[in-house]
């Protein structure tokens, strides 16, 4: 139980393009899911913790006008990386979690490798 | 966000050795700590979660906390190369939030 997948696994897109990122709980509800990313030989950021209902809260320093997320069921969180430019490659690793009654522990997506041209 | 240290370099260890990571946090409210493994390319996966001083064992994995010196560490007993990996310290605070280290890179030496 408790998996997490995101959608899709690597995109590559042009510059000044949207990329929309999909995470989904497979088994089940989350209310609350986070965003991450990650850069080479860095480790995990926190960018925003996604609210089921209602809006995202962004982590200071992350631009909620360039990374809109959207949390409108229990299992669906996405992540819409607007207007992409190459400083913006990165891998993005979403999770939820802890389940209700449950261990104290988030679940973490396979993660999305964007890459901007 | 909180900060979690990890200053150790790229750690290589015979296989059946032991390896040993450091972390401090900054945060002395801090109540929930766990170690990720990260393999190169991929997401982490949670190995240990420690919340009481002490020592916590699960099979080869140890995990220690001192919240006093706000520090935690991972033992990794008989290593195999299959542990060849990043290992992220990380470290729980407001509204479930997580805050990671740098990580340390072990690397086992068949």
């Amino acid at each position: 139980g408790a998996v997490v997948s995101q959608h899709p696994s690597r995109v590559i897109c042009k510059s000044g393009t949207s990329v929309k990122i999909e995470c989904r709980s497979l088994d089940f509800q989350a209310t609350t899911m986070f965003w991450y990313r990650q850069f080479p030989k860095q480790s995990l950021m926190l960018m925003a913790t996604s609210n089921e209902g209602s809006k995202a809260t962004y982590e200071q320093g992350v631009e909620k006008d360039k990374f809109l997320i959207n949390h409108a069921s229990l299992t669906l969180s996405t992540l819409t990386v607007t207007s992409a430019h190459p400083e913006d490659s990165s891998f993005y690793i979403c999770s939820a979690g802890p389940l209700a009654g449950g261990p104290n522990t988030q679940y973490f997506g396979p993660g999305t490798r964007l890459t901007v041209l | 966000q909180k900060e979690v240290e990890q200053n150790s370099g790229p750690l290589s260890v015979p296989e059946g050795a032991i390896a040993s990571l450091n972390c401090t946090y900054s945060d002395r409210g801090s109540q929930s700590f766990f170690w990720y493994r990260q393999y190169s390319g991929k997401s982490p996966e949670l190995i240990m979660s420690i919340y009481s001083n002490g020592d916590k064992e699960d099979g080869r994995f140890t995990a220690q906390l001192n919240k006093a010196s706000q520090y935690v560490s991972l033992l990794i007993r008989d290593s195999q190369p299959s542990d060849s990996a990043t290992y992220l310290c990380a470290v729980r605070w407001g509204n479930n939030r997580l805050a990671f280290g740098k990580g340390n890179q072990v690397v086992v030496i068949p």
